[in-house]
């Protein structure tokens, strides 16, 4: 089985001022990493993936991840963040392989507020 | 091309009362999962279909959830009789390519909010 933890629930943030949301998981086989933002009143939608390669995954929006195995992490960073950027985000994980290798697992989700 | 559509995006019904939710996949996507998200925890997994066949319903909380795709294509997930523990966030999603390629990504709806009173 899998867990994921995101370990804040709400983070404010200054405009034009980085960003670090931290995501942290558990799973006894190797899996697939994922971040969805939702913004405001629309779906998830998918802000970036790691399946395999390199670490640092660069995704929509100027957002980039780093998969970090040792650690089992996946934090989402981007170094300058707008109001528009104000939304949910969530970090969920898939097993790479067998029973299940379908369902996603997500964290808690992380609101993310920029301040003007 | 139209993305995973749910509707009603609202719906309020009092316990007791039956609720049927639909989703729309993406045209062409043989994989379609149902996920739920109470109210200060996990969006957590329901089910899935490949097609019009269940793989995997592991995930319904009890018999009071029937979810049903005609023909392989809409979905619906009927609760009757609803409770208050039901209340929540329904999102849809599907997929293309086989659940086990990498590139098997879910794409989701917008999500349909229930409120049981």
């Amino acid at each position: 089985a899998q867990s994921v933890t995101q370990l804040d629930s709400q983070v404010p943030v200054f405009e034009e001022a980085p960003v670090e949301l931290r995501c942290n998981y558990s799973s006894s086989v190797s899996v697939y990493l994922f971040w969805y933002v939702q913004y405001p009143n629309q779906g998830l939608q998918l802000l970036l993936k790691y399946l395999s390669g390199s670490t640092l995954v660069k995704g929509i929006n100027g957002f980039e991840a780093e998969f970090n195995k040792s650690q089992t992490s996946f934090h989402l960073r981007k170094p300058s963040v707008h109001i528009s950027d104000t939304a949910e985000y969530f970090c969920a994980v898939k097993p790479g392989f067998g029973a299940g290798s379908y369902q996603l697992t997500f964290g808690k989700g992380t609101k993310l507020s920029v301040i003007p | 091309e139209a993305g995973v559509t749910q509707f009603p995006s609202h719906s309020v019904i009092e316990k007791g009362q039956t609720v049927t939710l639909r989703c729309d996949p993406i045209s062409g996507h043989d994989n379609l999962y149902w996920y739920r998200r109470v109210m200060g925890k996990e969006i957590k997994f329901l089910l899935h279909f490949v097609k019009e066949s269940k793989q995997d319903e592991s995930g319904m909380p009890n018999n009071r959830f029937l979810a049903e795709r005609t023909g392989g294509t809409y979905s619906t997930l009927k609760v009757q009789p609803a409770e208050l523990e039901d209340s929540g966030v329904y999102f849809c999603a599907s997929s293309q390519d086989s659940v086990f390629s990498a590139k098997n990504i879910q794409y989701f709806g917008a999500g349909t909010r229930l409120s049981v009173l």
